[in-house]
């Protein structure tokens, strides 16, 4: 299996302008995680989706960030407008379910904004 | 607020000692346990998880769970300067609305010195 499978790897935009992540799990898997990643915060839960619905939302930091599952092999972060406190390393997990919780990580999106 | 709290560090051992990395948890309810190796710019990767009282071993690695004092820890026998890393101690609630969900202590950096 490929793993999970997320894009791009590196994002560099400026304040204000829409970006959206981009997330592929691994197959079979039916919870998604998006985390983001700092120095000052650590690994932070944003949200995270069980067969496609969303099930805590309650760290997505405000009405910016949004996130969608459509179907069992894509979910999307988006940040709209952005800000330069966004920038971070936005990692994508997903998990079997059963599998007492085992989540297995994307290799991250890496965020500057300017 | 349900905390994982790790010995911040960095912590620095000597090449072939035993390295030690600890953490507490704060929600009783949690009933398994991951440590994560992330490599400077990589992603987290599972190396060890336990769920039972006691301890498990795999290889160079040692985790010990202790339930009644909400404590976690691993060990790490002859060490390697390829050890190098920052060790994320996580805890899971495997019933519930928060299944599925982890909780990411803040990292304690380990450095081998050869």
């Amino acid at each position: 299996d490929a793993g999970v499978i997320q894009s791009p790897r590196h994002e560099v935009t400026e304040m204000g302008q829409e970006v959206t992540l981009r997330c592929k799990p691994i197959s079979g898997h039916d919870y998604l995680f998006w985390y983001r990643q700092t120095m000052m915060r650590g690994l932070e839960l944003l949200i995270y989706f069980n067969n496609n619905v969303p099930i805590d939302d309650s760290g997505m930091p405000e009405d910016r960030f949004s996130a969608k599952m459509p179907n069992a092999s894509f979910s999307t972060l988006k940040i709209q407008p952005s800000e330069p406190r966004d920038s971070a390393v936005y990692f994508c997990a997903s998990s079997p379910s059963g599998a007492k919780n085992i989540q297995y990580f994307g290799a991250g999106t890496r965020l500057s904004v300017l | 607020q349900k905390e994982v709290e790790q010995n911040s560090g960095p912590l620095s051992v000597p090449e072939g000692a035993i390295a030690s990395l600890n953490c507490t948890y704060s929600d009783r309810g949690s009933q398994s346990f991951f440590w994560y190796r992330q490599y400077s710019g990589k992603s987290p990767e599972l190396i060890m998880f336990i769920y039972s009282n006691g301890d498990k071993e795999d290889g160079r690695f040692t985790a010990q769970l202790n339930k009644a004092s909400q404590y976690v820890s691993l060990l790490i026998r002859d060490s390697q300067p390829s050890d190098s890393a920052t060790y994320l101690c996580a805890a899971g609630n495997a019933g519930g609305t928060s299944y599925g969900k982890l909780t990411f202590g803040q990292g304690t950096i380990l450095t081998v010195h050869p």
